[in-house]
């Protein structure tokens, strides 16, 4: 089966600009995840997405990153305006179901953000 | 919210040399743990998980165990081979509500395997 897509993989903005990101999910899964990772730690989910309705986004600053994830396929995550320490790399994963199960990460967006 | 941690941050061994690394979490409620390798510049894959009704779970060179009392749980690796060197991250994942399916990341270790 094919893997999680996204686009862009590189991405740099200056401090103010907006930028979003895309992911198609593998065909089939359910549940939608944006995690943000900066370098040296691990993910830290941003949002749960399950089919087209947002199941957490308790960690996502919501004051400049919005996302949607239209018709339950594919999603986008934007962030206006950008601020340095956005600057990570940002993964989208999905899964089959809503539960704890195995989450299949995409390449991921490289953002940097000056 | 959960809270995990990860030790030790860096970790090295020699070639055939075993390796392990702990994980604490803080909510009694997690029961799904999984562990993902990060090779740099790539994208975490599933190396094994273990569900909380599991005390143990082995695949070839890699096995999991869990303590759910002490709320730890360990990765082992066997036999290291210098492609085992990469990134690793535990995870929880809570067990209801908002927290049904959330992973709670480590913040990882990296693992050098000198041949």
């Amino acid at each position: 089966e094919a893997g999680v897509a996204q686009s862009p993989r590189y991405k740099i903005i200056e401090k103010r600009q907006s930028v979003a990101f895309w992911c198609n999910p593998i065909s089939g899964h359910a549940t939608l995840y944006w995690y943000q990772q900066i370098l040296g730690q691990g993910p830290k989910l941003l949002i749960q997405f399950q089919n087209n309705g947002v199941v957490d986004d308790s960690q996502l600053p919501k004051d400049r990153f919005s996302a949607e994830r239209l018709k339950g396929v594919d999603s986008t995550l934007k962030i206006q305006p950008a601020k340095l320490e956005d600057s990570a790399v940002y993964l989208c994963a999905s899964s089959r179901g809503s539960g704890p199960n195995e989450q299949f990460f995409g390449p991921g967006t490289r953002l940097t953000v000056l | 919210g959960e809270n995990v941690e990860q030790h030790p941050s860096t970790l090295s061994v020699q070639e055939g040399d075993s390796a392990v690394i702990k994980c604490t979490y803080s909510d009694s409620a997690s029961n799904y743990f999984p562990w993902y390798k990060q090779e740099l510049g790539k994208r975490p894959q599933l190396i094994i998980d273990i569900r909380s009704n599991v005390g143990e779970k082995k695949d070839q060179r890699i096995a999991v165990t869990l303590n759910k009392t002490a709320k730890h749980f360990s990765l082992h690796i066997t036999e290291t081979q210098p492609e085992d060197s990469a990134v690793y991250f535990c995870a929880a994942s809570g067990a209801g509500g908002t927290s049904y399916g959330k992973l709670t990341f480590g913040q990882g270790t990296i693992l050098t395997v000198h041949p």
